[in-house]
Formats: C-alpha cells, sequence, structure tokens
C-alpha cells in the first residue's frame, strides 16, 4: 500500500553541520510530497512539498528534490542552528487530500 | 487569523470513561482532518469531512468513536468507553477545498489524551 518511510532518530548534530533526514515512499500514481515540522509544544507545520518529480521545495534554509527513480525525497540543510531542534515528518499525498505520514525524526541541534 | 484551535489541549480519565474533543478550524476553511498520534509515530487519519459531510472515515474505530461536524464548521471527535489503548494525542487539521491541486492543511497543538 502507499506510505512513507523516513529515517529513524533521534538525530543529534552540533550547530552548522550538514544535516540529511532520508525519506522514501511508496505510492500508486504522482503523489505530492512534504515535509513538515513539529517544534516542541506546538503543532505540525508544513515546512516544504514538491508536486512534481525533479521539483525542489525549500525554506528556511532546507531543500528537498523529488526524484520519482529512486521514490526518495531526503531533506537537507547545509548549516543547521540551535533553532532547528525539532521533529521533522515526511508526507506523501494522493489525490482526493489523502495523506500519508512516516514516523517522524526528531533532530536536537547542539551549540 | 487565529489558527486552528483544540480543547482541550490535556485530558486524564480513567478507561471505560466517555471523552470528548473539540476543534475549531480556520474560518473558511471547508476542510477537516481528525488525526491520531501515537508516541514516536505520525499522525495517521482518523475522518476528513468536507463541510458537514464525512468523505472518508474508513480508519474510524466506530464501535467506540464517533465525529460529528453538524454546520460545517467546529467539530467534535468522541471516544466511548475509553481504553487503555486510546492515550495519544489527537490532532485536528484544517484546509481550504477545491481542485485537484494541493491545499495546505494547518494543524491545531493536539488534544494529548492519557486513558488510566
Amino acid at each position: 500500500g502507499d506510505s512513507v518511510t523516513q529515517m529513524e532518530g533521534p538525530v543529534t548534530l552540533s550547530e552548522e553541520a550538514f544535516l540529511t533526514i532520508n525519506c522514501t515512499y511508496t505510492a500508486t500514481g504522482y503523489p505530492s510530497l512534504f515535509w513538515y515540522v513539529q517544534y516542541p509544544g506546538e503543532g505540525l507545520q508544513l515546512l516544504l512539498k514538491a508536486t512534481k518529480a525533479d521539483d525542489k521545495g525549500s525554506n528556511k534554509g532546507f531543500e528537498a528534490t523529488y526524484r520519482k527513480e529512486t521514490t526518495s525525497f531526503h531533506l537537507e540543510k547545509g548549516s543547521v542552528q540551535v533553532s532547528d531542534s525539532a521533529v521533522y515528518f515526511c508526507a506523501l499525498m494522493l489525490t482526493g487530500n489523502q495523506f500519508y505520514f512516516g514516523t517522524g525524526t526528531s533532530l536536537t541541534v547542539i551549540p | 487569523e487565529a489558527g486552528v484551535v483544540q480543547s482541550p489541549r490535556y485530558k486524564i480519565i480513567e478507561k471505560k470513561q466517555p471523552v470528548a474533543f473539540w476543534c475549531n478550524p480556520i474560518s473558511g476553511h471547508n476542510t477537516l482532518y481528525w488525526y491520531l498520534q501515537n508516541l514516536g509515530q505520525g499522525p495517521e487519519l482518523l475522518i476528513r469531512y468536507e463541510n458537514e459531510e464525512a468523505v472518508d472515515d474508513s480508519q474510524l474505530p466506530k464501535d467506540r468513536f464517533s465525529a460529528e461536524r453538524l454546520k460545517g464548521v467546529d467539530s467534535t471527535l468522541k471516544i466511548q468507553p475509553a481504553e487503555l489503548g486510546d492515550s495519544a494525542v489527537y490532532l485536528c487539521a484544517s484546509s481550504e477545498s477545491g481542485g485537484n491541486s494541493y491545499n495546505e492543511q494547518f494543524f491545531g497543538p493536539g488534544t494529548r489524551l492519557t486513558v488510566l
């Protein structure tokens, strides 16, 4: 069935380190792909999205490219900050606004 | 503009008791979602409304869970009776409706339920 698999955490990085959180998907048809972020004590927020193959979503220094050939949508940031500490969720959407979320990856950035 | 409002934020009950959660979506958002989020997991859809109609409730355990959105605005999710395994965070989200393109979902802060 349709699903999202993302890298297990927790991930701990030093400030200014490079971040990659892997996400792969299984889906029928042509899904749209998303990264959501959940800061401590807050609700999920959309971080970035890509609606078709080869699209690159970007926001707040984060990037992810929709790779149809590898069914992936890995999240990257070149230099993380302490304020990026949060849980990151990869998700896909099929037609009819059907959403499937990954299990989340917790990121802690230490000064 | 106010975001998605949920109440209560926290609820502790004993098993077999009933519990209800309330959600007020962003004004003008016709689509409303209820999700269940277990610890260490991603959100899982329970039910989706388009206005007052439940268009996807396939994952809602109908023996004990019920939901309503009578006037197509705010919504209530109920569990009766609650079981220990229902302890989780219940998330509400809303989005605009229409078309085949993506309509961003806006999430509320959730209600954390603990069943003792």
